[in-house]
C-alpha cells in the first residue's frame, strides 16, 4: 500500500512550542502532500512536496522529504491554539490519493 | 478563493434507500474525486473522474456506488440502497490537472448518517 501513515497518532503542547509530526510510507511516490482537519469538516490543503525536493516552507508550516527513509515531516512553529486539528499525509498513487490515520494536534492555550 | 461546494451538509437516510450527494467542483479543474471518512478513521479514496467517466476506483467503490457530472458544473455520488455502514463523511475533491501533481482542493463533506 502507499498510504502514508503519520507518527505519533495524538500530540498535546502548548502555545508556542513547536510541533513535529512525521509520515511514513512505503512505496516510491512522486510528491507528499500534508492536509489539515479541523473536527469534522474539510480537509484543508497545506503543503505539496515532490520527490525531488527536500524541504518547503509556508508560513509557519516547515516540510521535509527524506525519500531514501520513505518519510516526511512536518514543523509547525510557534503553534497556536487554532493549530488544533488532525495532520494527514497523503501520497500519490496513480490518479489519486491515500492517506494515513492522521495526527490528533492539541495546542493548548 | 475558488471553493469545492458539496450539497447537503448533512443527510439522514433510511437504511436501503437511495441518496444523492451533490459537489460543484472548481469551474476550470477537470478532475474529480469522491472520497470518505468513516467516523474517527481514515480518508479513504473511493473514485476518480477524468473527461465523463471513472479513471480509477476502489474496492470500497462496488455496484452500490455511482458518480455521474449531469451538466457542466455538478458532480455527484449515488448511493443505492443504504447500508449503517455507509455512515460517513463524505469529502468531494477538484484539481485542475492530475490532483497528484497539482494539489486537490476539497469541499467541506456531507455528513451521510444511515439509521
Amino acid at each position: 500500500s502507499q498510504q502514508g501513515e503519520e507518527d505519533p497518532q495524538a500530540l498535546s503542547i502548548q502555545e508556542g512550542e513547536n510541533a513535529t509530526m512525521n509520515c511514513s510510507y512505503k512505496t516510491s511516490i512522486n510528491n507528499l502532500q500534508w492536509y489539515r482537519q479541523n473536527s469534522g469538516r474539510g480537509l484543508v490543503h497545506l503543503i505539496l512536496i515532490r520527490s525531488n525536493e527536500r524541504e518547503k516552507h509556508s508560513g509557519r508550516l516547515r516540510v521535509t522529504l527524506d525519500t531514501s527513509k520513505k518519510s516526511s515531516s512536518l514543523l509547525i512553529t510557534a503553534s497556536r491554539a487554532a493549530d488544533t486539528a488532525s495532520y494527514f499525509c497523503a501520497t500519490d498513487a496513480l490518479n489519486d490519493m491515500r492517506f494515513g490515520a492522521g495526527t490528533r494536534l492539541t495546542v493548548k492555550p | 478563493e475558488p471553493e469545492v461546494t458539496q450539497t447537503p451538509s448533512h443527510q439522514v437516510t433510511q437504511m436501503g434507500q437511495e441518496v444523492i450527494l451533490r459537489c460543484v467542483p472548481i469551474s476550470n479543474h477537470l478532475y474529480f474525486y469522491w472520497y470518505r471518512q468513516i467516523l474517527g478513521q481514515k480518508v479513504e479514496f473511493l473514485v476518480s473522474f477524468y473527461n465523463n467517466e471513472i479513471s480509477e476506483k476502489s474496492e470500497i467503490f462496488d455496484d452500490q456506488f455511482s458518480v455521474e457530472r449531469p451538466d457542466g458544473s455538478n458532480f455527484t455520488l449515488k448511493i443505492r440502497s443504504t447500508k449503517l455502514e455507509d455512515s460517513a463523511m463524505y469529502f468531494c475533491a477538484s484539481s485542475e490537472g492530475v490532483g497528484t501533481v497539482y494539489g486537490y482542493t476539497f469541499g467541506s463533506g456531507t455528513r451521510l448518517t444511515v439509521v
